[in-house]
């Protein structure tokens, strides 16, 4: 079985930009998580969509915003973009969205902002 | 949110049984722990996961004492490939999950 894939898998942007990243989650998994890593840090919560709709958001400015689509497929915008938001972004779906969750995720959009 | 510490960074020899303790003293009663391994310029990859007691899988054992405020990940015998970041994590829904930095583990030869 396919693992959680995610696209592109480097991207080089300018400051003021707008980006796209893509997810497409495990077969069979309705809930996709999306991170961001900044280097020599653990992942940080962004956002969580379960059957399209979201169910949770970390500490990130208006400028991010995500979707999951019918196929459970997610995309996560990042508008006006800043060098602070160079990082490696995480896409992680999962088959439960309560209780004990386990993650399985992707190896990551490396974004590069400059 | 639950928070945990666990050490920044472990060395480790070939053959070696490697503990990486984490403390986790918020831990709430439907929390469940979780450890989860990362190498460079990948996602992080689930190890086991734990509520109370013993859990051991092939790969890795879990305990948790009574008062669930800590948990110890064990490792037998490491070898060069499992030099990688490890995380301990509390919650049930990943909205709850909270990655700190993670204790780096260097095998060595």
């Amino acid at each position: 079985d396919a693992g959680v894939t995610q696209s592109p898998t480097h991207l080089i942007k300018t400051r003021g930009q707008h980006v796209t990243l893509r997810c497409s989650p495990i077969s069979g998994h309705k809930s996709v998580s999306w991170y961001q890593q900044v280097l020599g840090q653990g992942p940080q919560f962004i956002f969580q969509y379960y059957e399209k709709e979201e169910r949770g958001r970390g500490n990130f400015p208006d400028r991010f915003s995500a979707r999951q689509f019918p196929n459970y497929s997610s995309e996560l915008n990042v508008n006006a973009l800043l060098l602070g938001d160079s990082a490696l972004y995480l896409c992680a779906s999962s088959p439960l969205v309560q209780g004990s969750e386990k993650l399985f995720f992707g190896s990551g959009t490396q974004l590069s902002v400059l | 949110l639950a928070k945990t510490t666990q050490p920044i960074s472990m060395d480790s020899y070939e053959g070696q049984e490697v503990n990486i303790t984490c403390s986790h003293n918020n831990i709430a009663t439907n929390d469940y722990i979780t450890w989860y391994q990362q190498f460079p310029s990948q996602g992080p990859r689930f190890i086991i996961q734990g509520y109370k007691t013993k859990v051991t899988n092939e790969v890795a054992s879990l305990f948790i004492p009574a008062d669930r405020k800590s948990s110890t990940l064990s490792l037998p015998r490491v070898s060069l490939s499992d030099t990688a970041v490890y995380y301990c994590l509390v919650g049930g829904s990943a909205r709850q999950l909270t990655f700190g930095s993670g204790t780096q583990l260097t095998v060595l030869p």
